[in-house]
């Protein structure tokens, strides 16, 4: 039973747009979320998190979205930048139980911004 | 460069070899990790280490054993693989293990790609 959702395996913006990349999650344990990038061949990199106290957490051209009611959370690129081309993984740290602390993570979305 | 080093990037090995995964950390981290990474799937977390014990070991075969000799050093020790377990095997590290950090930032190495043939 998957925790955390990414439903769509690929999203396709042009440049200067804005890129919305979305996560559902199933435990309301979950106290952490982050949204890594990763590049072909390369190994996820830390993008941009949030605390389950915070509906916002904004870093330049991203900006993270948590919507606690609907286990819902958002990743905002404005303007998107071919440079952003990557699959993004939604991850997110239960507080609870066996797995307490560890990062359950999404499937991805593969996000490609064109010129 | 993130900080994480993982060697081999690519490894090709039979079923009844013998190989192993080695990963450095260069950034003084308490906490390393194994994860897998399969086509179609989720990342999938596999083993935890904290100060070089063994925190957690989530279910995975006793093909794969790990090994921390040192918080700078983590293995993979691979016997008997199936084809299945061709994946992408990610190390990572983060300062402390998530329960005692507010916030959680791993840092991953670049993987190693096992083809089981």
């Amino acid at each position: 039973d998957q925790q955390v959702k990414q439903n769509s395996p690929s999203l396709s913006v042009q440049e200067g747009r804005i890129s919305i990349l979305n996560c559902d999650y199933t435990n309301s344990m979950f106290d952490y979320f982050l949204w890594y990038k990763k590049y072909p061949a390369e190994g996820p990199t830390f993008l941009i998190s949030i605390s389950s106290i915070k509906d916002k957490n904004e870093d330049g051209r991203f900006t993270v979205f948590l919507n606690k009611s609907a286990k819902h959370l958002s990743l905002h690129i404005v303007p998107s930048q071919p440079g952003d081309s990557a699959v993004y993984f939604c991850a997110a740290r239960s507080n609870y139980g066996g797995s307490q602390g560890n990062l359950i993570f999404g499937k991805g979305t593969k996000l490609s911004v064109k010129p | 460069e993130t900080g994480v080093t993982q060697t081999p990037r690519h490894l090709v090995m039979g079923m009844t070899n013998k190989k192993s995964l080695k990963c450095e950390q260069h950034l003084g981290h308490n906490a390393m990790y194994w994860y897998k990474q399969s086509a179609k799937k989720p990342l999938e977390l596999m083993f935890v280490y904290s100060l070089e014990e063994r925190v957690e070991n989530n279910s995975v075969p006793s093909r794969f054993s790990p090994e921390c000799p040192n918080s700078s050093h983590l293995f993979l020790h691979l016997h008997t693989l199936q084809p299945e377990d061709s994946a992408l095997y990610l190390c990572a590290s983060s300062q402390d293990i998530p329960k005692q950090s507010s916030g959680n930032t791993i840092y991953f190495g670049e993987g190693s790609w096992l083809t089981v043939v």
